[in-house]
């Protein structure tokens, strides 16, 4: 069964540090992971999403990686900013598998 | 751009009633996810549709049923409600192909009293 763990749970970081978030998985054969953030009470919203046969993907400020082998994946955040302040999951996607499995998060705060 | 569209956004149920959820894909999305989110819980998958058949099952209670209509909406029923099934519950949609992301809605909060 895949396990999809987020170190740390919560982060407090002061406005224009670059910080980096934690993402592993249990299992390594994935089809795709993917990044969200999420706002308190609010959807998910998609970030990025890496293929199991890519390295990283960058979107603006955000560069995700994957290393399938060792089951882990980051999400580095660059000059980060107060609107950054969000909860922010990763999900991975196994091969045969529709569902995403999520890890548990991790509460992010931008301190301005 | 369109987004995942879900109605009701705030449901509020007694106990041992019933309620139906609605979601509505991005055009031309062909699978649409269900997922429920307790308190501080991450989501938890219920189930997935793929050209109006069920294509995936997860923790999905008994009590709910869903569907998938010929012009993609789905609807997730859920009966004999309990407190338990106080949460936010989630639609996403995306497109065939495996490396297609999902997009979520902005869920339905659901409180059972």
């Amino acid at each position: 069964k895949q396990e999809v763990t987020q170190i740390p749970a919560a982060l407090s970081v002061p406005e224009g540090e670059n910080l980096v978030l934690n993402c592993s998985f249990t299992d390594s054969a994935i089809y795709n992971l993917q990044w969200f953030r999420q706002d308190p009470g609010k959807g998910l919203t998609s970030l990025l999403l890496i293929q199991s046969s890519q390295r990283e993907q960058t979107s603006g400020r955000l560069n995700a990686s994957l290393d399938k082998s060792s089951g882990r994946s980051t999400l580095y955040i660059a000059a980060s900013q107060p609107g950054d302040s969000a909860t922010y999951l990763c999900a991975v996607k196994r091969f045969g598998n529709e569902k995403l499995t999520f890890g548990t998060g991790t509460r992010l705060t931008i301190i301005p | 751009a369109a987004g995942v569209i879900q109605s009701p956004r705030h449901l509020i149920k007694e106990k041992r009633e019933t309620a139906t959820l609605k979601c509505y894909p991005i055009p031309r999305h062909d699978t649409v996810y269900w997922y429920q989110q307790g308190p501080g819980q991450d989501p938890q998958f219920l189930i997935s549709f793929y050209e109006k058949m069920q294509s995936d099952k997860g923790s999905i209670p008994d009590r709910f049923s869903a569907q998938q209509f010929s012009d993609y909406h789905s609807e997730l029923n859920m009966s004999s409600l309990e407190l338990g099934d106080s949460a936010l519950y989630f639609c996403a949609s995306s497109r065939t192909g495996g490396n297609s992301p999902l997009h979520f809605g902005n869920g339905t909060r659901l409180t059972v009293t």
